[in-house]
């Protein structure tokens, strides 16, 4: 069974430009969590999807970041503008629904010069 | 607010030697999950415990929850080069998955 598929695995932009993450839960599993994670930190939730509703984006900073997942299935996270302290790695996870243990993709490394 | 503190931050230790992490939470919860992660990997769960005393054990590995104490231990036996990871504790702040998070502690095990 295929786990969490996230792309791009890496991506290098410039300030102020835009950039997508997008991922790919496993199959069937209705609940899709975005964390950013700092170098030698944990995992901070950005939002939290059951299907296609976000149930929680407290986290979200909404001035730059939106999300969307359509269908609920595949989601998209979005950055614009993007800002040097975004840098960051960009974990996607998803489980089967929001009280049960989530799966982790492999995220995305994000760098912004 | 919920804080979950984990010692030590970093770990360098001889193969064959035991450990222990530490896992301390500031407010009351019944279920913690430990997670590993590689460099450049995914978070890969190892145990989820789900009650005040609760000890699970996977090979070389061993965790306990004392939700009384607010504190989970994560006890290396005899390390193996291969457990060289980071580990990371996470504490459910409301039984439905929202987890927050340790700063980790990155665990390297020398031959």
């Amino acid at each position: 069974e295929a786990g969490v598929v996230q792309s791009p695995r890496y991506k290098i932009i410039e300030k102020k430009q835009p950039v997508a993450f997008w991922c790919n839960p496993i199959s069937g599993h209705n609940t899709l969590y975005w964390y950013l994670q700092n170098l030698g930190q944990g995992p901070e939730l950005l939002i939290r999807y059951e299907n296609e509703e976000a149930v929680d984006d407290s986290q979200l900073p909404k001035d730059r970041f939106s999300a969307e997942r359509l269908k609920g299935v595949d989601s998209t996270l979005k950055i614009q503008p993007a800002e040097l302290g975004d840098s960051a790695v960009y974990l996607c996870a998803s489980s089967y629904q929001q009280n049960t243990e989530a799966f982790f993709g492999q995220g995305t490394r994000l760098t912004v010069v | 607010e919920l804080k979950v503190e984990q010692n030590p931050l970093f770990l360098s230790m001889q193969e064959g030697k035991n450990y222990t992490i530490y896992c301390n939470y500031s407010t009351t919860s019944d279920r913690l999950y430990w997670y590993r992660q590689d460099p450049g990997k995914s978070l890969e769960s190892l145990f989820v415990l789900l009650s005040n005393g609760a000890v699970k054990q996977e090979g070389r590995l061993m965790a306990s929850l004392d939700t009384k104490a607010r504190l989970s231990t994560l006890h290396i036996t005899a390390a193996v080069h291969d457990l060289s990871a980071t580990y990371f504790c996470a504490v459910d702040r409301d039984s439905n998955y929202q987890l927050i998070w340790g700063a980790g502690t990155k665990l390297i095990i020398k031959p």
